[in-house]
């Protein structure tokens, strides 16, 4: 059983363009939850996902960025003109159900905004 | 406001020292309290989980204990080797969200042969 993907795993970007990155979860889940990994920073919540569903946004910026995870295909999470401060890792879990399941995580995408 | 804080940020230890990570949390109402390994420029392998009912979780030479009235964990590495070197996280699922993960920054620890 394949864990979680994540592509692309690198992703430079010039400042006012916009990074898509994309997020494969392991086979049967259908909850998604996006985490950004600031540098020297923790890790941080910005989404939760279901098919077709947002659950919680709460730790998206509310301008530029957005996300979804359609009925086929992978969660995607988009980013709208990008700028330096949006350069970091953002990484991607997945889990069975919802609640406290196990949140399993990709790799993660690093994202350079030059 | 519901946080996370890890000691120490860093710590060097030479080979087969026994050593204690620790993590607080700012809020007794957890569900639960995870402990996870991040290699360089990877993504995150969960070690531990202990749900709030439980006082510690145990894998091979590793052992987490919780202490939810004290807000403290702490993660137990026995007979450290330098394939151990690694940022452990450790993480919560506070009460009010059944899901989020609240991280700490993290412990850099270095094994040294």
């Amino acid at each position: 059983n394949a864990g979680v993907m994540q592509n692309p795993r690198h992703l430079v970007r010039r400042r006012g363009q916009e990074a898509r990155l994309r997020c494969s979860p392991m086979k049967g889940h259908s909850h998604v939850y996006w985490y950004r990994q600031l540098p020297e920073e923790g890790l941080k919540f910005m989404v939760y996902l279901q098919k077709e569903n947002i659950i919680d946004e709460s730790g998206m910026p509310k301008e530029r960025f957005s996300a979804e995870f359609p009925k086929e295909g992978p969660s995607i999470l988009r980013i709208q003109q990008v700028v330096r401060g949006d350069s970091a890792a953002y990484f991607c879990a997945s889990s069975l159900g919802g609640t406290t399941d196990t949140q399993y995580f990709g790799p993660g995408t690093r994202l350079t905004v030059l | 406001k519901q946080e996370v804080t890890q000691i120490p940020a860093a710590l060097s230890v030479p080979e087969g020292e026994n050593l204690v990570l620790n993590c607080s949390f700012t809020d007794s109402a957890i569900y639960n309290l995870q402990w996870f390994r991040q290699d360089p420029g990877k993504g995150l392998t969960s070690l531990l989980l202990i749900q709030s009912s439980q006082r510690e979780q145990t894998s091979g030479r590793l052992n987490a204990s919780l202490d939810k009235s004290s807000g403290r964990s702490t993660l137990y590495i026995a007979a450290s080797q330098p394939g151990d070197s690694a940022t452990y996280l450790c993480a919560v699922i506070y009460g009010g969200s059944n899901y989020k993960l609240t991280f700490g920054k993290g412990t850099l620890l270095t094994v040294n042969p």
